[in-house]
């Protein structure tokens, strides 16, 4: 199955700067890469999501990038603030099915300081 | 528009006691799936199905079962609860695979 590496575990930027959040994956295969925000005690939401055949998508301040050669991609969030402070999942596809599967990261704590 | 439902949001058992959890969608959606969320450990496929009448195992099956009941419903349930099943219980759903998984609100279990 697919494995999906996230890094860094914890980071901590001041309002204003921006976090950059990397993931690999090891399936070839994988071809849908959704990020999902959870906040304390909340559900994940899906925050944006990239397909195998876009090298970039953006959404005001948050964007992703996605290199399929070297199957990696990363969160992008410019100009933070306070609010982003949440745990970032990223995830990636069961690339061999269709059946819908997910495999995710372990997650990073975002900590924005005012 | 309410959609993923679970119930209950807060449960306490005793060692080897059983329970279902209930996750219901309004959304029409074709595949569900129960993930397991523990510190540090991201979210964990327990069992999915992929279509009404489908079920399959995820990533960490042992010591549950689940139950396709219609299209809306999904349970998950402990046969005889353990210590290092207490976690946090996530149920979501999706159209398809070209389309994001929805998440409930959680179960939070705990098995003394």
């Amino acid at each position: 199955g697919e494995n999906v590496e996230q890094h860094p575990s914890t980071l901590s930027v001041q309002e204003g700067d921006s976090a950059v959040i990397k993931c690999t994956y090891s399936d070839s295969a994988s071809n849908y890469f959704p990020w999902y925000k959870q906040e304390l005690g909340k559900r994940p939401q899906l925050i944006i999501d990239i397909r195998s055949n876009v090298g970039e998508k953006k959404d005001q301040r948050i964007a992703v990038t996605l290199n399929k050669t070297a199957k990696h991609f990363s969160l992008h969030i410019t100009e933070t603030q306070p609010e982003d402070s949440a745990v970032y999942f990223c995830a990636a596809s069961d690339g061999g099915s269709t059946l819908g599967r997910l495999y995710f990261g372990r997650g990073t704590q975002l900590t924005v300081w005012p | 528009n309410a959609g993923v439902t679970q119930t209950p949001k807060f449960q306490v058992l005793k060692t080897g006691q059983s329970m279902t959890l209930q996750c219901a969608q309004d959304m029409n959606h074709n595949s569900m799936y129960w993930y397991r969320q523990d510190p540090g450990m991201g979210l964990r496929l327990i069992y999915y199905s992929a279509s009404e009448g489908t079920t399959d195992k995820g990533e960490v099956p042992n010591g549950y079962n689940v139950s396709r009941l219609n299209k809306r419903e999904f349970s998950l349930r402990l046969e005889s609860a353990a210590p290092s099943q207490t976690s946090v219980y996530f149920c979501a759903s999706t159209q398809d695979l070209r389309q994001p998984q929805h998440f409930g609100d959680g179960t939070r279990l705990s098995i003394l």
